[in-house]
């Protein structure tokens, strides 16, 4: 079955630190990638997703993440974090079926 | 403004007694689902819709029902609560989720069940 692994469930950093949260996956075929952002209190919002092309995808508000397929990776990446980037971030996968698949998601806190 | 909109936000009910909540949106997509997060386990689906009168389990269906007689809308019935279906749920819609177009995701409805 399609999976998605979020490795980091807590993440605590201080402001200008940089930030790599981790997503693999189990698929061997085409997927769609994505990762959403959920802000406290809020509905999730999409960040970037990777569809085709070029495997370095930029999103909104500074992220970035890079699709290595031979790693089934899809690992989040922002240079300088904020305090205002405290949120759950999630890792998604569709891998061409009629669903969308999740990770557990990562806890982000960011200290002044 | 394209959105998905749940309604209650905010819910709390006892055990067995019936309950809807609606999902309703304006974007003309023809993909519905219905998540359910728990802390810990991230997003779990329901059930989800490919078009009208077209619905299928999710992940999690014990416990829920669906309908989806018009394409805007598709509320989540809870026919006899249980203390376990407390949770925060989301709908979400796409316009092609094979097409890599990813979810649109209603304000959430935080039900809980006594």
């Amino acid at each position: 079955a399609q999976s998605v692994s979020q490795h980091n469930h807590h993440v605590i950093l201080s402001e200008a630190a940089s930030l790599e949260l981790g997503c693999n996956y189990s698929y061997g075929g085409t997927v769609n990638l994505f990762w959403y952002v959920q802000y406290p209190g809020q509905h999730l919002q999409l960040l970037l997703k990777y569809f085709s092309g070029d495997p370095l995808v930029k999103g909104i508000k500074g992220f970035e993440a890079e699709f290595i397929k031979s790693k089934f990776s899809f690992n989040l990446r922002k240079p300088s974090v904020q305090w205002s980037d405290t949120a759950e971030y999630f890792c998604a996968v569709n891998a061409n079926t009629d669903k969308l698949i999740f990770g557990t998601g990562t806890r982000l806190q960011v200290f002044p | 403004e394209a959105q998905v909109t749940q309604n209650p936000r905010y819910l709390i009910t006892v055990t067995g007694k019936k309950l809807t909540v609606t999902c309703s949106q304006n974007m003309n997509h023809e993909y519905m689902s219905w998540y359910r997060q728990d802390p810990g386990l991230g997003l779990r689906q329901i059930y989800y819709s490919m078009n009208v009168e077209v619905t299928d389990k999710g992940d999690v269906p014990e416990g829920y029902k669906v309908s989806r007689k018009e394409k805007r809308n598709f509320p989540l019935i809870l026919e006899s609560p249980s203390p376990n279906q407390t949770s925060l749920y989301f709908c979400a819609s796409s316009l092609s989720v094979r097409g890599g177009h990813g979810y649109t995701f209603g304000s959430g409805t935080r039900l809980t069940v006594v």
